[in-house]
């Protein structure tokens, strides 16, 4: 159990252009997801922690405008990155949190690979 | 504020030999925990291990035990018999609350690249 899946894997796009990224929890409910960023042969960097039907808490630094989270429902989060730039080229990786006994445990999803030409 | 500090960039061991992978880190909550991850090429985080900051004991799960020593603030991280399969990057990993105090987070530090050479 405790599965985590992220769409796209990976995708290309121009310039200027806008990419949702989904995460799923699959096989649970969570009622936080968390979004993390990683440049190459760089750390995890938390961008934004969602919980489920409120606004998302960006971390210092992290432009709301530009990085959109929306948390629909217990197992869907959406991240989506406006008029991208090379810049915004990195691996976005999300988690879901699920409480279990008395571990707050995050599962991450496979990463998204994003590239702006 | 909450700091993972992991001081080796890069570890190299043989095959079936141990290996200790470095973390400390610093807090002012009370309670707290520490998890360890894996990083394959593939980009995907693979739990590993967790210790609470309560638990007397040192976490261990099959060829992974975490050297808890709360006094040193330091929580290593011990891989057994090393494969070659253990050849990845190793992020040592903090929850604790965010500055709102409504949410736990995990605060990531550098991570170490472990080579087995066979």
């Amino acid at each position: 159990g405790a599965v985590v899946s992220q769409h796209p894997s990976r995708v290309i796009c121009k310039s200027g252009t806008s990419v949702k990224i989904e995460c799923r929890s699959l096989d649970f409910q969570a009622t936080t997801m968390f979004w993390y960023r990683q440049f190459p042969k760089q750390s995890l960097m938390l961008m934004a922690t969602s919980n489920e039907g409120s606004k998302a808490t960006y971390e210092q630094g992290v432009e709301k405008d530009k990085f959109l989270i929306n948390h629909a429902s217990l197992t869907l989060s959406t991240l989506t990155v406006t008029s991208a730039h090379p810049e915004d080229s990195s691996f976005y990786i999300c988690s879901a949190s699920r409480f279990s006994g008395s571990v707050d445990e995050q599962f991450f999803g496979p990463g998204t690979r994003l590239t702006v030409l | 504020a909450q700091k993972i500090t992991q001081t080796q960039p890069g570890m190299f061991v043989q095959e079936k030999e141990a290996v200790t992978l470095d973390c400390t880190y610093d807090t002012s909550d009370q309670s707290y925990g520490l998890f360890w991850y894996k990083q394959p090429s593939s980009g995907e985080m693979i739990f590993l291990i967790y210790q609470g900051s309560y638990d007397e004991q040192n976490a261990t799960e099959g060829r992974y035990s975490l050297n808890f020593q709360k006094a040193r603030k330091s929580a290593n991280l011990v891989i057994s018999a090393s494969q070659l399969g253990d050849s990845a990057m190793y992020f040592c990993a903090m929850r604790g609350r965010d500055s709102g105090g409504s949410n736990y987070k995990l605060t990531f530090g550098k991570g170490t690249l472990l080579t087995v050479n066979p």
